[in-house]
């Protein structure tokens, strides 16, 4: 079956842009998470949602990063004033309410 | 201190031996333990995972886990080239849907 999906699978933007990263999770998974992972890391959580509601977002580094998941399927991670730092894999990953994840394939974001 | 180390390696180790990962841990509050492996470019795969202290196998990987010491292992058996990869260690509480605190990530090579 499908998995997690990711887009765009790369995006390059220059500092001060904003951007936005999309996540397709699994049908019918009901939690969906963010991560962060730079070269050489491991992935650093961001936030968690369960449904349409963010059950936990103690990982978003600051204001500038923000996500949604309107109708508890769909996610986007957006990004305002981007900065070189920013650089990195965002990943996805979506549960159907278990300690399973299954992530997707990430996006790779590069701010110049 | 980071909440879980893992030795980045690299580790490289010929076909066919029996390769051990390690990673230890602070947060007693962990009850999940996974293992997931990412190839390059690609997102982190669960391989398995387990639940409190106690030995889990499938097929040629076996994880362990002893709470008292706070360390958990994963065992490669009769490794193959194709399981060169990245192999991740991550934990969580003990609600099931929760966020992932995961390891460095340890770089695995068989060589043929």
């Amino acid at each position: 079956g499908a998995g997690v999906s990711q887009t765009p699978s790369n995006k390059v933007t220059e500092k001060g842009k904003y951007v936005e990263l999309r996540c397709d999770p699994i049908s019918g998974h009901t939690a969906l998470y963010w991560y962060r992972q730079s070269l050489g890391q491991g992935p650093e959580f961001l936030i968690y949602f369960q449904g349409t509601g963010a059950a936990d977002d103690s990982g978003l580094p600051n204001d500038r990063f923000f996500a949604v998941r309107p109708e508890g399927s769909v996610s986007t991670l957006k990004i305002q004033r981007t900065e070189r730092g920013d650089s990195a894999v965002y990943l996805c990953a979506s549960s159907p309410d278990s300690v399973e994840q299954y992530f997707g394939p990430g996006t790779r974001l590069t701010v110049t | 201190q980071k909440e879980v180390e893992q030795d980045p390696g690299p580790l490289s180790v010929p076909e066919g031996a029996i390769v051990s990962l390690n990673c230890t841990y602070s947060n007693s509050a962990f009850q999940y333990f996974m293992w997931y492996r990412q190839y390059s470019r690609k997102g982190p795969e669960l391989l398995m995972y387990t639940y409190s202290s106690g030995n889990k196998e499938d097929g040629r990987f076996t994880a362990q886990v002893d709470k008292s010491s706070k360390y958990i292992s994963l065992f490669i058996r009769d490794s193959q080239p194709s399981d060169s990869a990245t192999y991740l260690c991550a934990m969580s509480g003990l609600r099931g849907a929760q966020k992932l605190v995961f390891g460095q990530g340890t770089r695995l090579t068989i060589n043929p």
